[in-house]
């Protein structure tokens, strides 16, 4: 198993330029998620899915979507990167159920918007 | 709601030494709690975590970490430290009743250990 994978690994952008961050998972996960860290904030909750077909809202989803069509993919879109978007953005993913399960995270994507 | 509070963001501590690092949750339901690495330029990796029953969780690497209900906390420990866990650490909690089942994260310690 590959487990979470993340394209690219790193990326530089311009105020205004859209760009779609890339997730898969080949362990058969119902439940994927996107953080975002930045310095002294630990990792923040952008968006989540439990399942194909369902997303929903975390901490800070404002200028980001998703979709989840496939139990693999799970990308992340900045429609209009601004520079508050610069961090670094990891995907997760884990068995959906009680809460027990372990999550598991990709290696990160490394973003700069200028 | 929760939230997850790590006191320290900075711990040095010199090789072999022992090191606690420290993290308190508030909650008014029952949680799960985790304590989750970061390496340099790297993913997080699960260190160990707390669902029930002993209140002393062994993890990987050597380290332990003691769920205190009445304290609202889950200090992670380890009694002799190498070079190698130099690293980001992270604790987290989840709410088992929560729809979707969404981590809190703290804002993380950064431990550096000195040779």
């Amino acid at each position: 198993n590959a487990g979470v994978t993340q394209t690219p690994k790193f990326q530089v952008l311009k105020t205004g330029q859209s760009m779609t961050l890339q997730c898969a998972q080949d362990m058969n996960h119902e439940y994927m998620s996107w953080y975002r860290q930045d310095p002294g904030m630990g990792l923040r909750l952008i968006h989540y899915s439990v399942g194909a077909g369902i997303t929903d809202q975390g901490e800070v989803p404002n200028g980001y979507n998703v979709s989840r069509s496939t139990t693999e993919d799970f990308p992340l879109r900045l429609l209009s990167a601004a520079p508050s978007q610069t961090s670094v953005y990891f995907c997760a993913s884990k068995t959906s159920g009680s809460g027990m399960e372990t999550q598991y995270f990709g290696p990160g994507t490394r973003l700069l918007v200028l | 709601a929760q939230s997850v509070t790590q006191l320290d963001s900075q711990v040095p501590v010199f090789e072999e030494a022992p090191v606690e690092l420290r993290c308190n949750y508030s909650s008014s339901v029952s949680v799960y709690l985790f304590w989750y690495v970061q390496y340099p330029n790297q993913g997080l990796q699960l260190l160990l975590k707390y669902l029930s029953g002993s209140t002393l969780v062994k993890g990987i690497n050597g380290f332990e970490a003691e769920f205190n209900k009445s304290q609202t906390s889950f200090h992670l420990r380890k009694p002799s430290v190498h070079i190698s866990d130099t690293a980001e650490y992270f604790c987290a909690v989840i709410r088992p009743a929560n729809t979707g089942n969404q981590f809190y994260f703290g804002t993380g310690t950064s431990l550096t250990v000195i040779p």
